[in-house]
């Protein structure tokens, strides 16, 4: 079975802290996506990969980073973690093989910082 | 960045009843996606249109691409208690490769 696994299902971390949420995907996708998911606001694009070492600026990058330093796995980083990035995180994979079929979303992170 | 306009934002129906939710934009897209998410869990794909008119099903789910590629509906007949979740469309728009962008989201809820 396929999967996009994010590596903690829920977080707690303090004001100011670095925060690095930890994505991993096991399909050999070249695409990878971190968007954050807010009551109301539905899902927005923070950054994306489209391969090894590559980012780009989605729609709210500010206060975010991004690594993916191997091809299986993409960072997600908090650089000085505030109240207002409480939210549930996603990150998404997807490929062009064999024709392009949407995404496939890891479970989410629900982060909350205090 | 855009967003789809999705309403309602939520509905509570009862079982047995037939729902329709829908999504605009103000842009043109190529490819139109239903996800549905479970609570606690991640969107999962229901069904994806890729042509300006298609109309395509899955099981209870029917979904259309609208004819002038701003739209897109979702209906969902005969609902059941495991319908409960929140549905999301999204868009690709030409020219953005696999970037998608989402709607708002419609919560269903459904009553025994």
């Amino acid at each position: 079975d396929v999967k996009v696994t994010q590596s903690s299902r829920y977080l707690v971390k303090r004001t100011g802290e670095k925060v690095f949420l930890e994505c991993v995907q096991d399909m050999d996708h070249e695409n990878m996506f971190w968007y954050r998911q807010d009551p109301g606001l539905g899902l927005r694009l923070i950054y994306f990969s489209y391969d090894v070492k590559m980012k780009e600026k989605g729609d709210i990058p500010e206060g975010y980073s991004v690594s993916r330093e191997k091809k299986e796995r993409f960072s997600l980083i908090l650089e000085s973690a505030s109240t207002n990035q409480t939210s549930m995180y996603l990150c998404a994979s997807s490929t062009w093989r064999g024709g392009w079929n949407g995404y496939t979303f890891g479970s989410g992170t629900r982060l909350t910082i205090v | 960045g855009q967003q789809l306009n999705q309403s309602p934002q939520s509905m509570f129906i009862q079982e047995g009843e037939d729902v329709s939710m829908n999504c605009t934009s103000s842009s043109i897209f190529n490819t139109w996606l239903w996800y549905k998410q479970d609570p606690g869990e991640g969107p999962v794909l229901l069904i994806a249109l890729y042509k300006a008119g298609e109309l395509t099903s899955n099981g209870r789910l029917t979904a259309q691409f609208g004819i002038t590629r701003k739209d897109s509906f979702l209906n969902i007949s005969a609902s059941i208690p495991s319908d409960v979740g929140i549905y999301f469309c999204a868009g690709q728009l030409t020219g953005t490769a696999s970037k998608l962008t989402f709607g708002t989201g419609t919560r269903l809820q459904v009553t025994l």
